[in-house]
């Protein structure tokens, strides 16, 4: 079954500390990957996506992801965090026609000032 | 351009009853799919709606049911309650729901079943 491991459940960083977010997903097929966040109070929201191409994709507010076929992973980076960063952040998979997406657990990550 | 939009956004329940949460989602979008989000969890995949089909379900027990009408909100259905399910609700919507597209959220119902 595809499911998907995200390393981290709490981070604690200070500001312009430098944030990598691990995600490991378990599919053999062609998959979709994503990153959602959701700030406090807030929906989720779309941080950032892979389809195909170059496995290094960008995001809003600075952030990026590298897609590593070989180990399956997609993890988040980011290389100075900004207190505004807190929030919980969010991987997820979709394989190609399978009209369902798999989140990770999440990664609660709080900035301090 | 509105929003995906979920009513109601809080709710109480008693363990036995049943309950119903509706999706409206955004103009044009015919993909809705609804997901349980609790503390640890994550969000896990309920099921997903197209053209009023269901398409995909995730690994929840037959008291969860849903479906989708033919202007696109949907619905789900929990019936016979229990203290699990306390969790938020989230809908997200797409146009086609293919795995290439965005997924934009609502704000989530929370249900509490006491």
């Amino acid at each position: 079954a595809q499911s998907v491991s995200q390393h981290n459940h709490h981070v604690i960083l200070s500001e312009a500390a430098s944030l990598e977010l691990g995600c490991n997903y378990s599919y053999g097929g062609t998959v979709n990957l994503f990153w959602y966040v959701q700030y406090p109070g807030q929906h989720l929201q779309l941080l950032l996506k892979y389809f195909s191409g170059d496995p290094l994709v960008k995001g809003i507010k600075g952030f990026e992801a590298e897609f590593i076929k070989s180990k399956f992973s997609f993890n988040l980076r980011k290389p100075s965090v900004q207190w505004s960063d807190t929030a919980e952040y969010f991987c997820a998979v979709i394989n190609t026609g399978g009209f369902k997406t798999i989140f990770g657990a999440g990664t609660r990550l709080f900035v301090k000032a | 351009k509105a929003g995906v939009t979920q009513t109601p956004r809080y709710l109480i329940k008693t363990r036995g009853q049943q309950v119903t949460l509706s999706c409206s989602p955004i103009s044009g979008h015919r993909s809705v799919s609804w997901y349980q989000q609790t503390p640890g969890q994550g969000l896990q995949f309920l099921f997903e709606y197209f053209s009023e089909t269901q398409r995909n379900k995730g690994n929840f027990p037959g008291r969860f049911s849903g479906r989708q009408f033919s202007n696109s909100r949907s619905e789900m259905n929990v019936s016979t309650l229990e203290l699990g399910d306390s969790a938020l609700y989230l809908c997200a919507s797409s146009f086609l729901g293919t795995g290439q597209e965005t997924q934009y959220f609502g704000p989530g119902t929370r249900l509490l079943v006491l």
